[in-house]
């Protein structure tokens, strides 16, 4: 597609439940990251991949939260028992290049709204 | 450590007048990036400069500029004869270029209104 593509938009959660929230980067690019984003506030980094690596997961906020990209290209991001705090919007991004050397600009899919009940 | 700040929470401002938005950063690297970005009613975030440490050269693209200062460690943006369509709240971000640093900080935003 021509742009990075999140799905679903809106999710709707129980407590306790488990969700996957599923990114498609833009074709080709090598780098993607997932963002959290709490009302009101900037996004802010959970995890990045090179290719099918998770080179930095620093941002995961607890061993409930999980992400994959297995062949390079979509990426899922696994919550699992879902907890009120974990309600926001998941954004993700993906860049041309490889960052860590040179900082590329990102390219932001819509986002996953989530709520947890 | 790594931060970015945007004091303004909201501006409001009458369609045509100009706008300047602040970003102040903080990084230890002499070598890295920053970043402006828009993000409308629909949600997603826009791409709009990117500006690495060396190029201290200020930008003009249409309505907009950048004024890049690492004196002041600023980075700030100004909309020339803003139209309602600039309606939105603009991020700032840092992405120090560290081999095995990743992350892009944001700031918390700062919500622009232009009013017709």
């Amino acid at each position: 597609g021509a742009g990075v593509s999140q799905s679903p938009r809106y999710k709707v959660a129980k407590r306790g439940q488990d969700v996957a929230l599923r990114c498609d980067p833009i074709s080709g690019h090598v780098s993607l990251f997932w963002y959290q984003q709490a009302l009101g506030q900037g996004p802010e980094f959970l995890t990045y991949f090179q290719n099918e690596a998770q080179l930095d997961k620093s941002g995961l906020p607890s061993d409930r939260f999980f992400a994959e990209r297995p062949e390079g290209s979509v990426s899922t991001l696994k919550i699992q028992r879902t907890q009120q705090e974990d309600s926001a919007v998941y954004l993700c991004a993906s860049t041309r290049g490889v960052a860590g050397v040179v900082s590329y600009e990102q390219y932001f899919g819509p986002g996953t709204r989530l709520t947890v009940t | 450590a790594q931060k970015v700040t945007q004091a303004q929470t909201e501006i409001s401002v009458v369609e045509k007048e100009d706008v300047t938005l602040d970003c102040v950063y903080e990084t230890r690297d002499t070598t890295y990036y920053l970043f402006w970005y828009k993000q409308p009613p629909s949600g997603e975030l826009v791409f709009l400069i990117r500006r690495n440490s060396f190029d201290e050269q200020n930008e003009i693209s249409g309505r907009y500029s950048w004024n890049f200062q690492k004196s002041t460690s600023s980075f700030n943006f100004t909309i020339t004869a803003s139209q309602v369509v600039d309606s939105a709240v603009y991020f700032c971000a840092l992405s120090e270029a560290t081999p095995g640093t990743y992350k892009y900080i944001f700031g918390t935003g700062t919500r622009l209104k232009v009013l017709a």
